[in-house]
C-alpha cells in the first residue's frame, strides 16, 4: 500500500496568512492526488483534483501543485471560513490511502 | 443535485455484524463506482471497499474477509456489511462517489462497537 504522510498535522495562522500544507507518497502517484476540507459535522468538500485542477464553486485562493511524491496544497489568503481540517488522498492505485489530516486553527 | 447519505445503527455489539446504506440522489448507480471509507476516532481515514458502476466490487485485502459490498439500483442504495465486529471497528462511516476519485462524500455515520 502506498503511505501518505502529511505535514503539518497541526497549523495555527491568521486570517490573510499565506500556508502551504503537504503531503508525500511513499512511491511516485503519478499526479492522481485530491485535496479535500472538512467541518466537523459535516461531508469532506472536495478542493483539488489530480494535484492541481480546482473543483467547480472552489474559491481560486486554493491551489495545488506537485508530482512523483510531493505535493502541497496552498491557500493564498486565508478567510475565516477555512479554518478546518484538510486531507489529501492518493487514487493512483488502490487501496487508496489517505493522509493524516492538518487541523488549521486561528492563532 | 448529488447527494449520498449513509444510515444504519448507531451502537453494534461486538462479534455482531455491522449493516450499513448508502442512499444516493442526482445520478445513477449504473453509472459511478460508490466507495465506502471509514475514520476511528481521532485516526486518519481508511479506504474500504467499492461498488463499480456495473456491479463489480473491490475490497481492501485488511478487510476482505469480513466485508461485503453490494447495491439495490432500484432504490439508488449501496449497502455495506461486515462481520465479527471489534471494538476497533468503531469510527465514522463515510460513501462518496468516484466521479474522478471521491468528487462527492455522504455526511457518515458514527458506528460505535460496544457490549
Amino acid at each position: 500500500d502506498i503511505q501518505m504522510t502529511q505535514s503539518p498535522s497541526f497549523l495555527s495562522a491568521s486570517v490573510g496568512d499565506r500556508v502551504t500544507i503537504n503531503c508525500k507518497a511513499s512511491q511516485n502517484i503519478n499526479k492522481y492526488l485530491n485535496w479535500y476540507q472538512q467541518k466537523l459535522g459535516e461531508a469532506p468538500k472536495r478542493l483539488i483534483y489530480n494535484t492541481n485542477n480546482l473543483q467547480t464553486g472552489i474559491p481560486s485562493r486554493f491551489s495545488g501543485s506537485g508530482s512523483g511524491t510531493d505535493y502541497t496544497l496552498t491557500i493564498s489568503s486565508l478567510q475565516p471560513e477555512d479554518f478546518a481540517t484538510y486531507f489529501c488522498l492518493q487514487h493512483n492505485s488502490f487501496p487508496w490511502t489517505f493522509g493524516g489530516g492538518t487541523k488549521l486553527e486561528l492563532k | 443535485q448529488v447527494q449520498l447519505k449513509e444510515s444504519g445503527p448507531g451502537l453494534v455489539q461486538p462479534s455482531q455484524t455491522l449493516s450499513l446504506t448508502c442512499t444516493v440522489s442526482g445520478f445513477s448507480l449504473t453509472s459511478y463506482n460508490v466507495h465506502w471509507v471509514r475514520q476511528p476516532p481521532g485516526k486518519g481515514l481508511e479506504w474500504m471497499g467499492r461498488m463499480r458502476y456495473n456491479g463489480d466490487t473491490s475490497y481492501n485485502s485488511a478487510l476482505k474477509s469480513r466485508l461485503s459490498i453490494s447495491r439495490d439500483t432500484s432504490k439508488n442504495q449501496v449497502f455495506l456489511k461486515m462481520n465479527s465486529l471489534q471494538t476497533d471497528d468503531t469510527g465514522t462511516y463515510y460513501c462518496t462517489r468516484d466521479g474522478g476519485a471521491a468528487d462527492y462524500w455522504g455526511q457518515g455515520v458514527m458506528v460505535t462497537v460496544s457490549s
